[in-house]
C-alpha cells in the first residue's frame, strides 16, 4: 500500500487566495483526520470524518476553514481566504478504527501564506 | 477532557547512552497511550501502543515505554541510542469509551543524538 498521499507538499501563497489540500486515505480505512502542526500550537486535530461523514470538526478554527469527504478515497481541505496565521504544515491522517487504532500519517502540506 | 503533557520540549543526547523522553496525561476514564515519531519534514509514525494488559510495551526500533496508573505516566525509553533517532517524539491518548476516539497529543519533545 502507497499509505496515506497528500498533495500538494508545498504551497506559497497569497493573503486572500484560496488554498485547497488534498489526501488520499490507506484504502480500507474508514476514519480520516485533518490536523494542523505549528510551533507555537503543537500538533491540533482539525475535523475528522467516518465514513465519509463529518464527526468532529471542532478543531477548526474559523469559518474560512472547510473539509469535505466526497468518497471513501478523498477528502479536501480548503482555506478562504488564506492569511498568514494559517502557515503550517497540514496532516491527513487514515485509521481503520477510532480510539485504540494506529493512525496513518501522510508527508503532509508546508503551506505558506505570503 | 484528557491531555498530555511532555516534560522535556528538548532532550540532548550523545550517541549510545540512555534516554527517557517524559510523558504524563491526565483523564477522567481509562485512556489508550500512544507514542509517535516524526522525522524531519516527514510525517508521524507509531512507535509503540499502550492499549491493556502488561505494563511495558515494546515498540519499534529498541523503543519501550512503561505504563504507571498511579503515576499517570507513560514515558518512553531506551537503552542505546542512534544518531538516527533524532527526530520529534509525540505522546498521545485516546479516551476508552467515547463516541469520538480521537487522539490528544503533547507538545513533543525533540531528541538530538549527537556523536
Amino acid at each position: 500500500d502507497a499509505g496515506v498521499i497528500q498533495s500538494p507538499r508545498h504551497e506559497v501563497t497569497e493573503m486572500g487566495q484560496e488554498v485547497t489540500l488534498r489526501c488520499k486515505p490507506i484504502s480500507g480505512h474508514d476514519y480520516l483526520f485533518w490536523y494542523r502542526q505549528t510551533m507555537m500550537r503543537g500538533l491540533e486535530l482539525l475535523i475528522y470524518f467516518n465514513n465519509n461523514v463529518p464527526i468532529d470538526d471542532s478543531g477548526m478554527p474559523e469559518d474560512r476553514f472547510s473539509a469535505k469527504m466526497p468518497n471513501a478515497s478523498f477528502s479536501t481541505l480548503k482555506i478562504q481566504p488564506s492569511e498568514p496565521r494559517d502557515s503550517a504544515v497540514y496532516f491527513c491522517a487514515s485509521s481503520l478504527l477510532a480510539g485504540q487504532e494506529t493512525q496513518y500519517f501522510g508527508p503532509g502540506t508546508r503551506l505558506l501564506v505570503l | 477532557a484528557q491531555s498530555v503533557t511532555q516534560l522535556d520540549s528538548q532532550v540532548p543526547v550523545f550517541e549510545e547512552a540512555p534516554v527517557e523522553l517524559r510523558c504524563n496525561y491526565s483523564s477522567s476514564v481509562s485512556v489508550y497511550l500512544f507514542w509517535y515519531v516524526q522525522y524531519p519534514n516527514q510525517g508521524l509514525q507509531l512507535l509503540l501502543k499502550y492499549l491493556s494488559g502488561s505494563t511495558l510495551v515494546k515498540g519499534i526500533n529498541g523503543f519501550e515505554a512503561e505504563f504507571n496508573k498511579s503515576q499517570t505516566s507513560f514515558h518512553l525509553r531506551k537503552p542505546s541510542v542512534h544518531i538516527s533517532d533524532t527526530a520529534e517524539y509525540f505522546c498521545a491518548v485516546s479516551v476508552w469509551v467515547s463516541s469520538y476516539g480521537k487522539l490528544t497529543f503533547g507538545q513533543g519533545t525533540i531528541l538530538t543524538v549527537h556523536p
